[in-house]
Parts: structure tokens; C-alpha cells; sequence
């Protein structure tokens, strides 16, 4: 199977519960922030952003939160399901003149128990 | 559908060879890139394109080479002198360039030598 999840943090739940999963950026000056799910073998999917002028955004089953004071950005995951089950990854842009740097963070491994 | 399709899924190199990674998207989006990702780490940026006829080289470039003749293809070569190239290799795009959007991925192709 795919191995990018190896070495990663895991997060363990139990199927229906509520699952969190944390992210700390490193630039304060970041202003658009993405969250993404990838599954065993496959490429990164979008799942929600952000902009820096919210602290929260709602999908469906899935909230992002954005703290800038300590630049932390959370996914939480509603009711999680065994489809669930993935690499989740944060993303941060920070936009300089005429140009902008895109960074990815390592990860978290999220594995649902049915 | 829309989308970001790369080829082959499975790739393997020999020694001193040169291989050559495809990536074409239908989504007409002016901005594609190539990333590399290694087991429990987060994408590394190897080459972006802005628009059509022009390439800028991102975080580690050394090794690889990239053509953007046509809007729809971004064709990665890893090249001999590319000495550690297993890894598995992500291409993305975005609408425009320009750092409040989220890119959106194809599904990889992973490289191992022989």
C-alpha cells in the first residue's frame, strides 16, 4: 500500500465520534489556509480553506478553525466514518510581491475503528 | 469530468536513464506544478508554471527537468542526475496564479529504481 502515511502522528477513533485534527502554520504573515485528505494510493483531495480574516468555516461533517495568536488551524470531522480514514494535511500561503509560497504540512493519520 | 490525469501510475528506472512523468489537466487552468513526496513528509515543491511557455524552478529542482509547451500537459523528466528519485510524484494545477485558491491534485505516479 501507499507508504506516505509511515512515521506519521495517528489519530485513532471510534466510528460516529467527533475526530479533531491539529495543525501548527509557520508564518504569520500566511493568509489562506487548506486542508486536505489523502487516501492510500492516491493524490490529495480538497476538503476545505480558509482565509484569514475568518476564525471558522463550516463544510458538510467537516469545521475549520484558524487561531492566528498561535497560529494554529484545526479539522474537525463530524460523525467519522470508515471513509474517513486518510492522511489529513494543512496547507498555508503566504503572498509576497507579485509572487506567493505555498507551504504543506508532514500530516496526521487518521484511522477510524469501526 | 474535469480533472488532473498522470501517467503511468508505476514507473521504474535504470541506472543512467532518464524517465519521463506525464501530467495533463482539462480544467484549463493557467498554473501547474510538480511535487515530490517522501514517506512521513510533507510536498516538496520541483517545478511550477505560471501560464503557457514558461517554468520557474522551485525548492529542488536539481535533477529534474520540465517543458510547458501546451496549457493542458507539464511533462516532468527525471533525469540520471536525479540520485535518490524514488518517491512519489504529485502534479497539481490552479486556475490562476495567485495564492488564495487551493490547487487540486492528480493521482501520482510513483518512480523506483531498478
Amino acid at each position: 500500500g501507499e507508504s506516505v502515511g509511515l512515521h506519521l502522528p495517528t489519530l485513532s477513533v471510534q466510528e460516529g465520534d467527533n475526530s479533531i485534527i491539529n495543525c501548527a502554520y509557520s508564518n504569520s504573515a500566511s493568509d489562506y489556509f487548506i486542508w486536505y485528505k489523502q487516501e492510500s494510493g492516491k493524490g490529495p483531495q480538497f476538503i476545505i480553506d480558509i482565509r484569514s480574516n475568518m476564525d471558522k468555516r463550516q463544510g458538510q461533517r467537516v469545521t475549520v478553525l484558524l487561531n492566528k495568536t498561535v497560529k494554529h488551524l484545526s479539522l474537525q470531522i463530524a460523525a467519522t466514518q470508515p471513509g474517513d480514514s486518510a492522511v489529513y494535511f494543512c496547507a498555508e500561503t503566504y503572498r509576497g510581491a507579485g509572487s506567493y509560497q505555498l507551504t504543506f504540512g508532514k500530516g496526521t493519520k487518521l484511522s477510524v475503528i469501526p | 469530468d474535469g480533472g488532473i490525469t498522470q501517467s503511468p501510475k508505476y514507473l521504474f528506472r535504470k541506472e543512467g536513464q532518464n524517465v519521463t512523468l506525464s501530467c495533463e489537466q482539462n480544467l484549463n487552468h493557467d498554473a501547474m506544478y510538480w511535487y515530490r513526496q517522501d514517506p512521513g513528509q510533507g510536498l516538496r515543491l520541483i517545478y511550477y508554471s505560471q501560464i503557457v511557455n514558461d517554468f520557474q524552478k522551485g525548492d529542488i529542482a536539481e535533477g529534474y527537468s520540465v517543458s510547458r509547451e501546451k496549457k493542458e500537459s507539464f511533462p516532468l523528466t527525471v533525469t540520471s542526475a536525479q540520485k535518490n528519485p524514488t518517491a512519489f510524484y504529485l502534479c497539481a494545477s490552479m486556475e490562476k496564479f495567485r495564492g488564495n485558491q487551493p490547487q487540486h491534485f492528480g493521482d501520482g505516479t510513483r518512480l523506483s529504481i531498478l
